[in-house]
């Protein structure tokens, strides 16, 4: 059961683009669509972005997007708000029958 | 409004005991998956147990197995973990998940488990 590998952190200036990624292996990210994105600011109970690789849950801002090929899934987020800067973690569902999070990514937004 | 109100945590001395709850409101409780998801102070998500729908199927992490039983009672609306053999390893904020994967993911506010002598 070792964590989802994901870059400890990015950085973007307002209005550019930024892309997380989340590598795992075939017996997690590889193996089904069920992999999701959550936020967490720095106090706060992680929240929902992306589930099912490229859903958005409903209020969710559409500069968020996610995307699947093969053992790795991304997150990418379109013109950067100063409200974006937080943590971010990729979640998969692994054939073990249990979840594996990301290491998570500190998003800096400069 | 949905909420999941955690409760249940505090200090404890290596090798103890504490039981978690959660108290969920605003939605059917009985319909969902609900899991435990834990975070280390500055460390990342670490997911520990989850239980289906009726309380028949639960899984666990490889770190807590056997140690930790999560469990729910439906009428109650209440969802539960308790934590026996605990170790200093286990001090984090516990949060209760409704749905985790799926487009009704939803997390409470934690609790505060904290293991020391």
């Amino acid at each position: 059961q070792s964590a989802l590998t994901q870059p400890a952190s990015v950085s973007g200036s307002p209005g550019q683009s930024i892309t997380i990624s989340c590598t795992g292996t075939i017996d997690d990210v590889g193996n089904d669509n069920l992999v999701s994105w959550y936020q967490q600011h720095p106090g706060k109970a992680p929240k929902v972005m992306i589930y099912e690789v490229n859903k958005r849950p409903s209020g969710i801002s559409n500069r968020f997007s996610g995307s699947k090929s093969g053992n790795t899934a991304s997150l990418t987020i379109s013109g950067l708000q100063a409200e974006d800067e937080a943590d971010y973690y990729c979640c998969s569902y692994a054939i073990s029958s249990t979840l594996i999070f990301g290491g998570g990514t500190k998003l800096t937004v400069l | 409004e949905v909420r999941l109100v955690e409760s249940g945590g505090g200090l404890v001395q290596p090798g103890g005991s504490l039981r978690l709850s959660c108290a969920a409101s605003g939605f059917t409780f009985s319909g969902y998956w609900m899991h435990w998801v834990r975070q280390a102070p500055g460390k990342g998500l670490v997911w520990v147990s989850r239980i289906n729908s009726d309380g028949t199927n639960t899984d666990y992490a490889d770190s807590v197995k056997g140690r930790f039983t999560i469990s729910r009672d439906n009428p109650k609306n209440t969802l539960y973990l308790q934590m026996n053999g605990l170790r200093a390893e286990d001090t984090a904020v516990y949060y209760c998940v409704r749905g985790a994967l799926y487009r009704d993911d939803f997390w409470g506010q934690g609790s505060l488990v904290a293991v020391s002598s």
